[in-house]
């Protein structure tokens, strides 16, 4: 079984719609969490970190379900600059880093 | 800040030869740096954990003996993959993660090698 499992998508949307993706991880023990958002032949950027309590940085909500271990982004009112594959990763205590395999959304005027 | 610069962004070689890819944190210092490879349409792959002033951890399949990564310092590690062959063509991105940091990392903008 995979460390990190995400939905490969695409999600193709209107601009305007609200989307969320999900993401599995399987070590209980995992410490951190991150969403990473990667355009095409760039490198992955830090979206936001996701905290037990959940939080918000304006059109982005992510959060975190440790009994059912998955983390969640749900990104309101899309742009079409939203467009890029979503990386879900997972970090246990030893520095190890869990990848997922991206998910991609495609916002349409 | 967390600033991450790759040096060079864009290389081709020939098969054969040696190639050395630059990773510094620019204003941070980072006791761990990771290195990756990504083909085309594929995720990210982590090929070794480098921590500063100790030999770098190899992930399986990965040879360390052609991929030598050296840490020198709290804001360099560099990556040489030795005697390219075109199947080492690949996007090269290092990342690394703040020391004391919340295990956040911060990417470089990666290093296209093309072995011709």
């Amino acid at each position: 079984r995979k460390e990190v499992e995400q939905d490969p998508g695409p999600f193709n949307v209107p601009e305007g719609a609200t989307v969320a993706f999900n993401c599995t991880y399987s070590n209980s023990a995992s410490q951190s969490f991150f969403w990473y958002r990667q355009d095409c032949r760039k490198e992955p950027k830090l979206l936001m970190s996701v905290y037990s309590s959940g939080n918000e940085d304006g059109r982005f909500t992510a959060q975190l379900n440790r009994a059912s271990q998955y983390i969640s982004l749900l990104i309101r009112d899309s742009k079409l600059s939203d467009s890029a594959t979503y990386l879900c990763v997972v970090n246990n205590n030893f520095n190890k880093f869990y990848f997922g395999s991206g998910t991609k959304l495609n916002v349409k005027p | 800040g967390a600033v991450v610069s790759q040096h060079p962004s864009r290389v081709i070689c020939k098969s054969g030869t040696s190639v050395k890819i630059e990773c510094r944190s620019l204003d941070f210092q980072a006791t761990t740096m990771f290195w990756y490879r990504q083909f085309p349409k594929q995720s990210l792959m982590l090929m070794a954990t480098s921590n500063e002033g100790s030999k770098a951890t190899y992930e399986q399949g990965v040879e360390k003996d052609k991929f030598l990564i050296n840490h020198a310092s709290l804001t360099l590690s560099t990556l040489t993959v030795t005697s390219a062959h075109p199947e080492d063509s690949s996007f090269y991105i290092c990342s690394a993660s703040p020391s004391g940091g919340a295990y956040e990392q911060y990417f470089g903008p990666g290093t296209r090698l093309t072995v011709t």
